[in-house]
């Protein structure tokens, strides 16, 4: 069965504090691995897709990895307003996405 | 429109009664997709369609759901008598290609 793993379920950093959130996948012929952001009240907000491993995405803070296992989402000197909560994705044989159960970031100043 | 509009962005229901809830999607992605989040748990796909094809049903958790997708373009999902585990907020995306676009999702109650 295919399945999406998120760790931790929660991560408390200092503002500044680099860290790495984890999405292990046991899936049968990987289309793409997708990561979201998630304000409280909002649905998932788009940030990266990654296709095959050893590809890695940037935007801003964030830079995404993917392995043939796994992908990382590694925060580099995070601000209280990165605080949300990052949905990792799969896409297997159709078109829909199996997700993960998050990670609730929270960041203090 | 924009972005992906549901309706209503919340809605508080007796238990035992139907409900409709609306999607309308970004003008021209042909894919619509119906996710269901509940508290402390990941996004359960509920349903898919694709253009003129037969949508993707797997999802729906009974028979009392269904769904809808009208020339195209909006959706309505239907709960039927519902429970009290129904309680969550309900969440539409749209596709073109890849990558879907999420809207803000209707917060379900049913006491």
């Amino acid at each position: 069965e295919d399945q999406v793993t998120q760790s931790p379920e929660a991560l408390r950093l200092q503002e500044g504090e680099s860290s790495s959130l984890n999405c292990s996948y046991t899936v049968s012929g990987l289309r793409g691995l997708f990561w979201y952001r998630q304000d409280p009240g909002k649905g998932p907000e788009f940030l990266f897709t990654l296709y095959s491993a050893g590809e890695e995405k940037e935007k801003e803070r964030l830079k995404a990895t993917l392995t043939k296992k796994e992908s990382f989402l590694h925060i580099t000197a995070p601000k209280p307003e990165d605080s949300a909560t990052y949905l990792c994705a799969v896409q297997v044989n159709t078109d829909k996405l199996i997700f993960g159960t998050g990670t609730r970031l929270q960041v203090f100043p | 429109g924009a972005g992906v509009s549901q309706s209503p962005s919340n809605k508080v229901t007796e238990k035992g009664k139907d409900v409709e809830l609306r999607c309308d999607p970004i003008s021209g992605h042909t894919a619509l997709y119906w996710y269901r989040q509940s508290l402390g748990q990941g996004l359960e796909f509920l349903i898919y369609f694709q253009g003129n094809s037969a949508p993707d049903k797997s999802g729906l958790p009974s028979d009392r759901f269904s769904a809808e997708r009208t020339g195209g373009s909006v959706s309505t999902l239907t709960i039927q008598r519902t429970q009290q585990e129904d309680s969550a907020v309900y969440l539409c995306a749209s596709s073109l290609v890849r990558g879907y676009t999420f809207g803000s999702g209707t917060r379900l109650t049913v006491v």
